[in-house]
């Protein structure tokens, strides 16, 4: 099982362009995370969507935005890059019955100059 | 937004010496996770546990839920150097809503053979 995919691994933005982080995941899961995660600070959430065609904000949402494209896809907006946004991203699965763990990807690396 | 404070910030042990972590709330959860993550990897999932008192065992990590909910600790037994990385803990709140986990910033643990 690849679980969840995350791509790309790595990206250097310049101030102002936009990208869009993708994530992907297998396991047929209900809720899916966007969190970023900076030294001293922990893991922070973005964006997260409880089921398909919802979307909803969590901690630290201002300058993302997200899309659920269908159930197993959840991507992340960057629509103009600031060197504020610099940090490590996860996209995380969860089964909202029964199971409660996230399952992560291994993240995307950003570096915005 | 319900915080959760892990302490030590830091530790580096011996192998074959024994340790504890602890996970710590002002606020109720109605489950805790706790998650290993290694360098360039997202957090994998060790253990949930529900139940106030709760204690629960894997192989050499025993994790404990304090009795009002508030709290955690992990305890290492016999520390190896494949246990080195970063320990999180995170907390689910009960009720309506509880799509979204609250993480502590993490213990980075260090064994050195």
């Amino acid at each position: 099982n690849a679980g969840v995919t995350q791509t790309p691994k790595f990206q250097v933005l310049k101030t102002g362009q936009s990208m869009t982080l993708q994530c992907a995941q297998d396991m047929n899961h209900n809720s899916m995370y966007w969190y970023r995660q900076d030294p001293g600070m922990g893991l922070r959430l973005i964006y997260y969507s409880a089921s398909e065609g919802t979307t909803d904000k969590g901690e630290v949402p201002n300058g993302y935005n997200v899309s659920r494209l269908n159930k197993r896809e959840f991507s992340l907006r960057l629509e103009s890059a600031a060197p504020s946004q610099t940090s490590v991203y996860f996209c995380a699965s969860r089964k909202t019955t029964g199971g409660r763990g996230y399952t992560f990807g291994s993240g995307t690396r950003l570096t915005v100059v | 937004t319900q915080l959760l404070e892990q302490s030590p910030q830091f530790l580096s042990i011996q192998e074959g010496e024994n340790l504890t972590v602890y996970c710590n709330s002002s606020s109720v959860f109605s489950s805790l996770q706790w998650y290993r993550q290694e360098p360039g990897e997202g957090p994998v999932l060790l253990v949930t546990v529900v139940t106030g008192g709760e204690v629960k065992k894997l192989k050499r990590l025993t994790f404990q839920f304090g009795d009002a909910r508030k709290d955690s600790s992990l305890h290492i037994t016999a520390a190896q150097t494949g246990d080195t990385g970063l320990y999180l803990c995170a907390g689910s709140e009960s009720g309506a809503g509880s799509y979204q986990l609250t993480f502590g910033k993490g213990t980075k643990l260090s064994v050195i053979p």
